[in-house]
């Protein structure tokens, strides 16, 4: 069975601090892997995708890496800001074409506080 | 685009009720997606829509559930009759190609009493 587990579940550190938030998966075939990042209240919102061939991805201050021999992924975030308040989503694609199905995680939350 | 647009924002019903959820995609996306999304689980496929036919719907949790797509730009989602365990966020996703990026509305706040 595909699944997707993020830790930790939930995160809270001081503005201006970085923070690392993590991705394991168990999703065969796999095409690749998505950070989606989702504020309170608002619908998710893509922050990078990684395929297979991909080690790391940057996105301003977000930077995303997948091992896809450990079938793990990270995403760091660097100087936050209050604004990255958010759960943060790990998506990963397994197949392709029509049978292309995604496994979300369960997400970790994340807040930053002064 | 004003991107994937979803109403209502917030539903409050009672037990019993029946509830109906809408959906427009972004103009030209072929792929049409809803996802029920809660604390405990996380977001799950419901049903998903290609070309306005319905591909996959083994996420509908039951015959109390139902989604149609008339055309292009605009989808239902129906909930009768609803129950409290229904309660979640539903939101609406589209993406134009089979493994393009996913576009997700504001979603739709339901409370079920």
């Amino acid at each position: 069975k595909n699944q997707v587990e993020q830790s930790p579940q939930s995160l809270i550190i001081l503005e201006g601090k970085n923070c690392t938030l993590q991705c394991n998966y168990t999703v065969s075939p796999f095409s690749n892997l998505r950070w989606y990042k989702q504020d309170t209240g608002r619908g998710p919102v893509s922050l990078t995708i990684m395929t297979f061939s991909e080690n790391t991805k940057s996105n301003g201050r977000y930077t995303a890496t997948l091992d896809a021999d450990t079938k793990q992924s990270s995403l760091h975030i660097t100087a936050s800001q209050l604004s990255d308040s958010a759960s943060y989503i790990c998506v990963v694609s397994a197949g392709s074409g029509t049978a292309s199905k995604l496994t979300f995680g369960t997400g970790t939350r994340l807040q930053v506080t002064l | 685009d004003a991107g994937v647009i979803q109403s209502p924002r917030h539903e409050v019903t009672e037990m019993g009720q029946e509830v109906t959820l809408r959906c427009k995609p972004i103009s030209g996306h072929d792929y049409l997606f809803w996802y029920r999304q809660t604390m405990m689980r996380g977001l799950e496929l419901l049903i998903y829509f290609n070309n306005n036919v319905p591909i996959d719907d083994s996420g509908m949790p039951e015959d109390r559930f139902s989604a149609k797509m008339p055309n292009a730009s605009f989808s239902t989602l129906k909930i009768q009759p609803s129950e409290p365990r229904d309660s979640a966020v539903y939101f609406c996703a589209s993406r134009k190609q089979v493994i393009g990026e996913l576009f997700f509305g504001e979603g739709s706040r339901l409370t079920v009493l």
